[in-house]
């Protein structure tokens, strides 16, 4: 069965950074395109990065492009994104969803995790 | 960038067939997934590339797409598909993933 189970969740200050982890497991980690996508408070979805199985291709959202880094070590079944330079309209609920399918086939995302909260304030 | 339109909200009387639907651009000559979310849960897929269904998904739900609108179609509505659904394309133009506003399914 396919988990991913977010962790790193904070409260932190406006300019602070946070690290957030998604751990993989019921599933080939190293074949799929992995996502992180965010829901503030009362809001709908936001897709804000992705990268390709090997890390050769990532791209972000143009909301968090220059401050957000994605990653993954396939080692260790595990996806991470770096978050710097913090701002309160950061503030939400980050997912770890992969793609359905393997390959480059823009097909949708099937498994998401719980999420982790992020929470901007002084 | 692309954008997807969604109505805010759609009602339905329970056993009737409920229609939320997605506007774009030429969203026809794009695939587009429909997600199912239900308070304090976590997105579920219910239709992707336009109509295909995932496994576990009953038949009750199905999609189209053509010209400036894809549609997601709910039939024979029960009280447990009261949710929030959004639909999402890939633009390629932007090499970004795009999602819909969000329409809120009430069950009447």
């Amino acid at each position: 069965e396919v988990h991913l189970v977010e962790s790193g969740g904070a409260v932190v200050q406006p300019g602070g950074s946070l690290r957030l982890s998604c751990a993989a497991s019921g599933f080939t980690f190293d074949d799929y395109t992995m996502h992180w996508v965010r829901q503030a408070p009362e809001s709908g979805l936001e897709w804000i990065s992705l990268i390709n199985w090997d890390g050769s291709s990532i791209d972000y959202g143009d909301s968090v492009k220059g401050r957000f880094t994605i990653s993954r070590d396939n080692s260790k079944n595990s996806l991470y994104l770096q978050m710097t330079s913090l701002r309160s309209e950061d503030t939400a609920l980050y997912y770890c969803t992969k793609d359905l399918t393997s390959g480059n086939y823009h097909r949708g995302f099937d498994y998401w995790g719980q999420g982790t909260l992020v929470t901007v304030s002084s | 960038s692309y954008v997807l339109t969604q109505p805010p909200s759609v009602s339905v009387a329970p056993g009737q067939t409920a229609s939320i639907t997605c506007g774009g651009y030429n969203i026809g000559a794009k695939s587009v997934h429909w997600y199912q979310q239900r308070p304090g849960q976590a997105p579920v897929l219910v239709v992707y590339d336009d109509y295909d269904r995932p496994s576990g998904i009953p038949e009750r739900f199905s999609g189209s797409n053509s010209g400036t609108t894809a549609t997601l179609t709910i039939s024979r509505v029960e009280a447990g598909d009261e949710a929030d659904y959004y639909c999402q394309v890939w633009d390629s133009n932007s090499d970004h993933w795009v999602f819909g506003g969000g329409t809120k399914l009430t069950v009447l």
